[in-house]
């Protein structure tokens, strides 16, 4: 299986903040990560494909970038929203699997 | 706009076998678009995906539950559905189902559309 790591597993910001998070993979998996937000006893929801392709209705301030092992999330002008657990994931090859997520707090 | 809808019987006790139903609305299950997928999450913890089905009754699962796990399909209810055998404690999970846009050689797979959840609770 392909492991995800994601770091950090938690971070406080504030709203207005750049924050940036990342997710490494055991192994290449070429632009096949996809991130989600998850909020407290919510489905997740799909924010970036294809390592950096913005899902429709998700607002431009997030961002994604990498390819190969190394990926990162970008959120640039933290709003109250946004405050949730974020999760990165490959589909390079099957089992399809999860970062463990990264908790974005308030400072 | 598609959306997906889990349902179950409740609690399960060990041994037994969990079954879930997903039932979509504002789009097919037939369609040769889409894999149709469950995800799990133990409460506290991170995601697991369990497997996928397709139109025409191909199934893909993950290895560590591959033993235990069916995903069906009832293309005339337009609905999926899960079974889990010999459950223990280790499966009591929020329960996902989910669809994947099959755009594989340009985009890979990514969970487009949710269902709400559904916890399982696996206790005698």
């Amino acid at each position: 299986d392909i492991q995800m790591t994601q770091s950090p597993s938690s971070l406080s910001a504030s709203v207005g903040d750049r924050v940036t998070i990342t997710c490494r993979a055991s192994q290449s998996i070429s632009t096949y990560l996809n991130w989600y937000q998850q909020k407290p006893g919510k489905a997740p929801k799909l924010l970036i494909y294809a390592a950096s392709s913005l899902q429709s209705g998700v607002p431009s301030r997030f961002s994604g970038s990498g390819s190969g092992t190394d990926f990162t999330l970008t959120i640039s002008g933290l709003q109250p929203e946004d405050f949730a657990a974020y999760y990165c994931q490959q589909s390079y090859s099957i089992p399809w699997t999860f970062g463990q997520g990264t908790r974005v707090e308030i400072k | 706009q598609v959306q997906l809808q889990e349902s179950g019987p409740g609690p399960v006790k060990p041994s037994e076998t969990l079954s879930l139903t997903c039932i979509v609305s504002g789009g097919s299950v037939s369609s040769r678009s889409y894999y149709w997928s469950w995800i799990r999450q133990p409460p506290g913890k991170g995601l697991e995906w369990i497997g996928y089905i397709f139109y025409s009754g191909t199934t893909s699962y993950n290895p560590s539950l591959k033993s235990r796990v069916t995903i069906s399909m009832d293309t005339s209810k337009n609905q999926f559905s899960l079974n889990v055998i010999s459950v223990t404690a280790a499966d009591t999970a929020v329960y996902y189902c989910a669809r994947v846009p099959v755009v594989a050689v340009l985009y890979g797979y990514f969970f487009d559309h949710w269902g709400q959840g559904t916890l399982v609770t696996v206790s005698s």
